[in-house]
């Protein structure tokens, strides 16, 4: 098994420009998540889905969407990038609430 | 929504002694705790989890307690190793998925 995916490992954009960064398991689970990580602050969840069409907001959800079409794929979608955006970006699935999260290897985001 | 908070923000231990980091939480619905543990460059990895009907687990040299009564919870390390540094994050999650993470401690074992 690959287990969580993410493309591209680095993204450089200009501001205003929109991107959407990849996310795919193979493990069937159900839950899967974005979270952002800057330094000194943790990490903080942007999106979840607790499956294939159900999707809901964490705590930074603002200038992102998402969708679930498949169990497999959670892509994140940046609208118009700005520089507050530029983080390592990570994605994580598990098999559902209160289980361990099993997290991709980061997009590093850079906006200018 | 839940409030995580994480001390020491950073943590310097000699090889062999023990390294203690704690959290508190705000929403008492919170109840399930993991710890993960995250090297340079890498990604996060879970290394010990409680849920909210156990007071303390242990795997090998890492054991983690929780007080529900006063809602925060605390990783312990013993005889630590120079593979043991790293940053390591608390969080908390309530039935919904919702995992709420502490701002991270920065653990550096000297040898």
């Amino acid at each position: 098994n690959a287990g969580v995916t993410q493309t591209p490992k680095f993204q450089v954009l200009k501001t205003g420009q929109s991107m959407t960064l990849q996310c795919a398991q193979d493990m069937n689970h159900e839950y899967m998540s974005w979270y952002r990580q800057d330094p000194g602050m943790g990490l903080r969840l942007i999106h979840y889905s607790v499956g294939a069409g159900i999707t809901d907001q964490g705590e930074v959800p603002n200038g992102y969407n998402v969708s679930r079409s498949t169990t497999e794929d959670f892509p994140l979608r940046l609208l118009s990038a700005a520089p507050s955006q530029t983080s390592v970006y990570f994605c994580a699935s598990s098999y559902g609430e209160s289980y361990e999260q099993y997290f991709g290897p980061g997009t590093r985001l850079t906006v200018t | 929504g839940e409030n995580v908070e994480q001390h020491p923000s950073t943590l310097s231990v000699q090889e062999g002694d023990s390294a203690v980091i704690k959290c508190t939480y705000s929403d008492s619905a919170s109840n399930y705790f993991p710890w993960y543990k995250q090297e340079l460059g890498k990604r996060p990895q879970l290394i010990i989890d409680i849920r909210s009907n156990v007071g303390e687990k242990k795997d090998q040299r890492i054991a983690v307690t929780l007080n529900k009564t006063a809602k925060h919870f605390s990783l312990h390390i013993t005889e630590t190793q120079p593979e043991d540094s790293a940053v390591y994050f608390c969080a908390a999650s309530m039935p919904t998925l919702k995992l709420s993470f502490g701002a991270g401690t920065t653990v550096t074992v000297r040898a």
